[in-house]
């Protein structure tokens, strides 16, 4: 079956440090990638998705590439702020003609917190 | 416009309880969807739906029930709580089959002692 496996967390830089949050993917066919950030006490947002090999997505600041050779989609961040201290999930989603009926599958999550 | 709602937001159970958790959506979203957040693990899908009347489980259905007699509400209801589900609960919606940009709601917090 599908899976999402993301760098083991927690996550602690200094503002205006670079991140990278690594994730790597499992699945049969060709899958949407996301990612997802949840603040303290909030539920899911998305914060970017690419839909087919070689795509970027982005946003904040934030990006993705979708790589399909590595099987990849490490999110990336030149200058992180204390406002990016968040969880943030990879997660993917089946192919559209798919029977998933558009189930997403989640990473574990990578607790990222930014100090002043 | 008020997205995906959901109610209660915090909710203590004692083992043997029942009781259901409500979620609404106000995008006219076809697809809807329950998720368990626990430490760890990510988010694992309980049950879901890709329209009024119908509904299928998903990773973790064990101990839980839905129903979705009107598109804009999905219900999950737990007959005999236990402590394994103790846990956040996150209903989340989509406007198309491939699941781009689920919406999620801000979670109900159950604890079940």
């Amino acid at each position: 079956g599908d899976s999402v496996t993301q760098m083991e967390g927690p996550v602690t830089l200094s503002e205006e440090a670079f991140l990278t949050i690594n994730c790597t993917y499992t699945a049969t066919g060709y899958p949407s990638l996301f990612w997802y950030v949840q603040y303290p006490g909030e539920g899911l947002q998305l914060l970017l998705k690419a839909t087919k090999a070689d795509d970027k997505g982005s946003n904040k600041g934030f990006e993705a590439t979708y790589r399909k050779e590595t099987t990849s989609f490490h999110l990336e961040k030149g200058s992180v702020q204390v406002s990016d201290s968040a969880v943030y999930f990879c997660a993917l989603s089946d192919l559209p003609g798919g029977t998933s009926y558009g189930k997403l599958t989640f990473g574990q999550g990578t607790i990222l917190t930014v100090h002043p | 416009n008020a997205g995906v709602t959901q109610t209660p937001k915090f909710r203590v159970l004692k083992t043997g309880q029942s009781m259901t958790l409500l979620c609404a959506q106000d995008m006219n979203h076809e697809y809807m969807y329950w998720y368990r957040q626990d430490p760890g693990m990510g988010l694992r899908l309980i049950h879901y739906s890709v329209g009024e009347g119908t509904t299928a489980k998903g990773e973790v259905p064990d101990g839980y029930n839905v129903s979705r007699l009107k598109k804009q509400n999905f219900l999950l209801g737990l007959e005999s709580a236990a402590p394994s589900q103790t846990s956040v609960y996150f209903c989340a919606s989509s406007p198309d089959r491939d699941g781009h940009e689920q919406y999620f709601g801000p979670g109900t917090r159950l604890t079940v002692t």
